[in-house]
């Protein structure tokens, strides 16, 4: 049971250039989400899914494009990649409901570390 | 504005001590609030949780404390041990905004031995 799968572990990219980070979840969660953490800031919501086909924005979505075609996959795109971009990024999934003092499933993958130079 | 304040970017401990990590929230709706565990080079790992209708949660070494009317909570841990040495977390949710987590800034912990 591998839990949340994300790839590739590391990319460079130069100014203007594309990508697509993957995430992979073989728990049957519903809900998908893409984070990205910068020093003092935490982990911030980029943007989330409640279910396949369907997306919605975060608490920064600027820059990001996301889809997600199949329940367990949730794909986020930079379009053209800015040096405000470089970080590390976290795909999540969970469960749609959630019991008392649970954490909803919430399962983090390793992280993407991307530099944008 | 972050909505969500670990004023403590690190804490260094004795093993065997308590380590208390702080966490301040301004948004009142918020009515969950959990606590994360990061290694380096690897995604956030949950640890332990609260809901707004409890002041304490235990589990082992872990309790949580939520004092609600200074929008405020702890973790403790007693007693610290160097493989608790991580990056922790603080996050907190609305039910009504389904499951996302608005993350603090994060409190590096050094358990020395």
């Amino acid at each position: 049971n591998a839990g949340v799968t994300q790839t590739p572990k590391f990319r460079v990219l130069k100014t203007g250039q594309s990508m697509t980070l993957l995430c992979a979840q073989d728990m049957n969660h519903e809900y998908m989400y893409w984070y990205r953490q910068d020093p003092g800031m935490g982990l911030r919501l980029i943007h989330y899914s409640v279910g396949e086909g369907t997306t919605a924005k975060g608490e920064v979505p600027d820059g990001y494009n996301v889809s997600r075609l199949k329940k367990q996959n949730f794909l986020l795109g930079l379009e053209s990649a800015a040096p405000s971009q470089t970080s590390v990024y976290f795909c999540a999934s969970s469960y749609s409901t959630w019991g008392r003092e649970s954490n909803y499933g919430y399962t983090f993958g390793s992280g993407t570390r991307l530099t944008v130079v | 504005d972050q909505q969500v304040k670990q004023n403590s970017p690190s804490l260094s401990v004795q093993e065997g001590r308590i380590s208390i990590l702080n966490c301040d929230y301004t948004n009142s709706m918020f009515d969950y609030f959990l606590w994360y565990k990061k290694y380096p080079a690897e995604g956030p790992t949950f640890l332990i949780s609260i809901s707004s209708i409890k002041d304490k949660n235990e589990d082992g070494r872990f309790t949580v404390f939520l004092n609600k009317s200074a929008k405020h909570l702890s973790l403790h841990i007693v007693p610290s041990q160097p493989g608790d040495s991580a990056v922790y977390f603080c996050a907190a949710s609305r039910k009504a905004a389904g499951n996302k987590l608005t993350f603090g800034g994060g409190t590096r912990v050094l358990v020395k031995p």
